[in-house]
């Protein structure tokens, strides 16, 4: 069974960079793309990005300049960092896993909130 | 960047009845489209892509349909446990992926 779980400060101050880490269980980081996607509370769903262990990444493009996207395949984690935040970017965060474009596994999701 | 558009954005039915979900891209994504459900605090899950094919586990009761630009989801006979917000996502054009803005299915 592929569990995937987000984990990471749940406060980050304005200007700041959010990270956050998700840790895969059941599968390995290179058999799929594996995705960030965010929703703010009672709104819909944004597509942060994707990447491969490969190396190969994909960023929406609105968010492109902020996103960064790792892997640690030895612990079979990766990592979303977003520089320069401000109260928009606050959100519950999913990692989630591509198959083939849709998403057939998701974490249980992690609230970050941007505020001073 | 493909807009995906659903109607409507609360659908009230009575358990048991048929409710049927729509959505529309801007442009086409042919058949690259996925349909999830997701409950309050729950993460979204996976109930069709390919615009027909049901995901792993999800009862027969949910259908989707359509291509290019026009999609639905139909629940053929609602049970409690149906009650929550519906969204499409298209990955035919990236990026991004996009997501519809949901359909809440409520009680009537």
């Amino acid at each position: 069974q592929v569990q995937l779980q987000e984990s990471g400060p749940g406060l980050v101050k304005p200007s700041e960079t959010l990270s956050l880490t998700c840790t895969v269980s059941g599968d390995s980081l290179s058999s799929y793309y594996w995705s960030w996607i965010r929703q703010p509370a009672g709104k819909g769903l944004e597509w942060i990005g994707r990447f491969y262990a490969s190396g190969s990444t994909n960023y929406n493009p609105s968010l492109k300049s902020r996103v960064t996207m790792s892997v640690d395949t030895s612990k079979n984690q990766f990592s979303l960092k977003l520089t320069s935040v401000t109260a928009a970017d606050t959100a519950i965060y999913y990692c989630a896993r591509d198959f083939g474009g849709s998403y057939d596994y998701w974490g249980q999701g992690t609230l970050v909130t941007v505020s001073s | 960047e493909i807009v995906m558009t659903q109607s409507p954005a609360t659908l009230s039915v009575s358990p048991g009845e048929r409710a049927t979900l729509s959505c529309r891209a801007s442009q086409s994504v042919s058949s690259n489209l996925a349909w999830y459900q997701q409950k309050p605090g729950q993460a979204p899950r996976l109930l069709i892509y390919g615009a027909s094919t049901r995901a792993t586990g999800i009862p027969a009761r949910f259908s989707g349909s359509g291509s290019g630009a026009e999609f639905t989801l139909i629940i053929s006979s609602l049970q409690s446990e149906d009650f929550a917000v519906y969204y499409c996502q298209q990955y035919n054009n990236w990026p991004p992926w996009t997501f519809g803005q949901g359909t809440k299915v409520e009680i009537k």
